[in-house]
Parts: C-alpha cells; structure tokens; sequence
C-alpha cells in the first residue's frame, strides 16, 4: 500500500489564482513526521516544511500554508496568490519514528500560466 | 559552504560496466541517503547510513551497493549496471544519527545515469 498519496499528477493554475495541494498518508505509528519538498525545473529538492504528528496547527510562511488534519491523515499545502516561479513539482513524504526510511509520495506538476 | 555535492552530473554508460556515484557533505552530518527519481514513481530510497560505519538498505537496494568510511562521503556503486538503473540519483544527509529516521533531510543536485 501507498504510505503517501498525492492523487494530483498534474495541476495548472493561472497566476494569482490559489492552488491546494493534496497530500495523504498511511501509517500506524504514533510518532511521525511529514515534510513538503519543492522540486523547480532545474532539479534540485528543496526543502519547505516539517511538522510532527504532535502539532496540528496550521502553518503560514508568506503565501505558503500547510494544513495538517490528523483525522483525514491528509497534510495539504496552499499555494495562495501563485506566481509562475512556484511551477515546480512538489513532494510530500512522511518518516516514522519506528521505520527506516523517507516515503515520498509521487509527486504533483504544478504550472503556473502568467 | 557547498552543501552537498554530487559527481558527475550526468554520465552514459554501457550496460556491465561499473559506475561510482559519488557524494560529499561538508555540513557533518550523521546520516546519509541515497534514492533514485523515476517518472511516476517519486523518490525511493536505495540505502542509507546513519553514522560513518554503518548502512542500510533502503526500498530499492538490489544492484547497488554503499560504503561510508568517513562522516563526509558516502559513494554509490553500481556493480553491473543494467538499463533499468537508468534514473536520477540524488543523495541526502541530515543531521543527527540518533533521530536519522525523522530528521529533515537535505539533497544535492542529483546524478542523470543512462543505462544504454
């Protein structure tokens, strides 16, 4: 089974316009953790959040937001007011305290048309 | 600081042939990681190290095989190379050993390996 699930492959959006990124997770441990990852055209992974299975509050960094819902194991990501240089794919991935390994799920293209 | 750097960048190589992937941090960190990127399949772990010493396998280890003789570098061989290990490979470390399996980990530039 699939530890992380982004149902989107691909989204486009036009500039200004909010996009939600989805994100769901499968996993039996307590202690957990889920992280977003940017990957822009030209290929590097960079990081953009970290949050544990303890803290469910939302987050905002500029026009960035995370919405980590223990309920529906969903850890969603809004891009608000998008610009094209946010056209990258973008990674969820999840790391249990009790496992040995980063599950990332697939991946979504976003493009953002100006 | 650099990071983490990867070499090469690119590389075409024949089927059967021996190949090094090669990795270094200078942020010394514990852990180290290695994953492949395929299209439609995300990033999958190969192996991992989490002190200098010590490797694990990951996801998707056969074919490939680590060695991490100091806390800064951790190569990966390809012992035969075969097409299907035509893919992306990136390498990451983060920071602590004990809290490997939770830590933020952070990635170099990748390697684009072709299999022909």
């Amino acid at each position: 089974a699939q530890k992380v699930t982004q149902a989107q492959t691909e989204i486009s959006v036009v500039e200004k316009e909010d996009v939600t990124l989805d994100c769901v997770y499968e996993t039996r441990d307590t202690t957990y953790y889920l992280f977003w990852y940017k990957q822009p055209p030209s290929g590097e992974l960079v990081f953009l959040i970290r949050r544990n299975s303890f803290d469910e509050q939302n987050e905002i960094s500029g026009r960035y937001s995370w919405n980590f819902q223990k309920s529906t194991s969903s850890f969603n990501f809004t891009i608000t007011a998008s610009q094209v240089v946010d056209s990258a794919v973008y990674f969820c991935a999840l790391s249990e305290r009790n496992g040995n390994q980063f599950y990332f799920g697939t991946g979504t293209s976003l493009t953002v048309i100006p | 600081i650099a990071g983490i750097t990867q070499a090469p960048t690119s590389q075409i190589l024949a089927a059967g042939r021996r190949m090094t992937l090669r990795c270094t941090q200078d942020m010394r960190h514990n852990a180290m990681y290695w994953y492949r990127q395929d299209l439609g399949l995300g990033l999958r772990l190969i192996h991992y190290s989490n002190t200098a010493g010590t490797t694990g396998k990951g996801e998707v280890p056969d074919g490939y095989s680590v060695s991490r003789a100091n806390t800064d570098d951790f190569p990966l061989t390809l012992a035969s190379a075969v097409p299907s290990q035509t893919s992306v490979y990136f390498c990451a470390s983060s920071a602590t050993g004990t809290g490997w399996r939770t830590d933020t980990q952070y990635f170099g530039p990748g390697t684009r390996l072709t299999v022909l």
